[in-house]
């Protein structure tokens, strides 16, 4: 039962251009939600948050959006750069009892080319 | 150091011996997590220790697997008769759940090959 999908399995995209991932959830009790990113033969690195009760968060070139009411997140990197290219996970969890824990999504690998 | 740490980096073993992972979390954390990830999939939730509480085991794919956090802090995640298919990059993750959800800081991962 995947709780966080992440449907696109990869997204090219050229540079200076606009990065769109989507990530969709399905337990309602998740209220805090987060994108890292990682490159190859490394850990997962914490690129931005949200809370449920915002609806947009917004850290320099990086945009997570929430729609709560359509379970729904994505993140916008603009503009992107080629060192954006990594894989990018999304994941959801909730304060306490059994979904306090991180859920991820499978990763979307991005490719910005030059 | 600051961060998470995981050793070995590396791991090769025979097919059917233990191997044990270790974890050591940021000083302070009370969350601990591991996931796997396999060749080409995402990462595989395994387990997960929060304080005192009793660890959340739903994700151990086998009872060839098994993890313990002593003293609230380090962990080792153990794997008993190793398979082919527990070939993967296991990575720990600590987090701070005291003043509210923050996010999870990730090891380097140990890349563990069964041959």
């Amino acid at each position: 039962d995947q709780q966080v999908k992440q449907n696109s399995p990869s997204l090219s995209v050229q540079e200076g251009r606009i990065s769109i991932l989507n990530c969709d959830y399905t337990n309602s009790m998740f209220d805090y939600f987060l994108w890292y990113k990682k490159y190859p033969a490394e850990g997962p690195t914490f690129l931005i948050s949200i809370s449920s009760i915002k609806d947009k968060n917004e850290d320099g070139r990086f945009t997570v959006f929430l729609n709560k009411s359509a379970k729904h997140l994505s993140l916008h990197i603009v503009p992107s750069q080629p060192g954006d290219s990594a894989v990018y996970f999304c994941a959801a969890t909730a304060p306490t009892g059994a979904n306090s824990k991180l859920t991820f999504g499978k990763g979307i690998t991005l490719s910005v080319r030059p | 150091g600051a961060g998470v740490s995981q050793s070995p980096s590396n791991k090769v073993t025979e097919k059917g011996k233990d191997v044990e992972l270790r974890c050591d979390p940021i000083s302070g954390h009370t969350a601990l997590y591991w996931y796997r990830q396999s060749l080409g999939q995402g990462l595989e939730f395994l387990i997960y220790f929060q304080g005192n509480s009793a660890p959340d085991k739903s994700g151990l794919p086998s009872d060839r697997f098994s993890a313990e956090r002593t003293g609230g802090s380090v962990s080792t995640l153990t794997i008993q008769r190793t398979q082919q298919e527990d070939s993967a990059v296991y990575l720990c993750a600590s987090s701070s759940l005291g003043q509210g959800l923050t996010e999870a800081f990730f090891g380097q991962g140990t890349r563990l090959t069964v041959v």
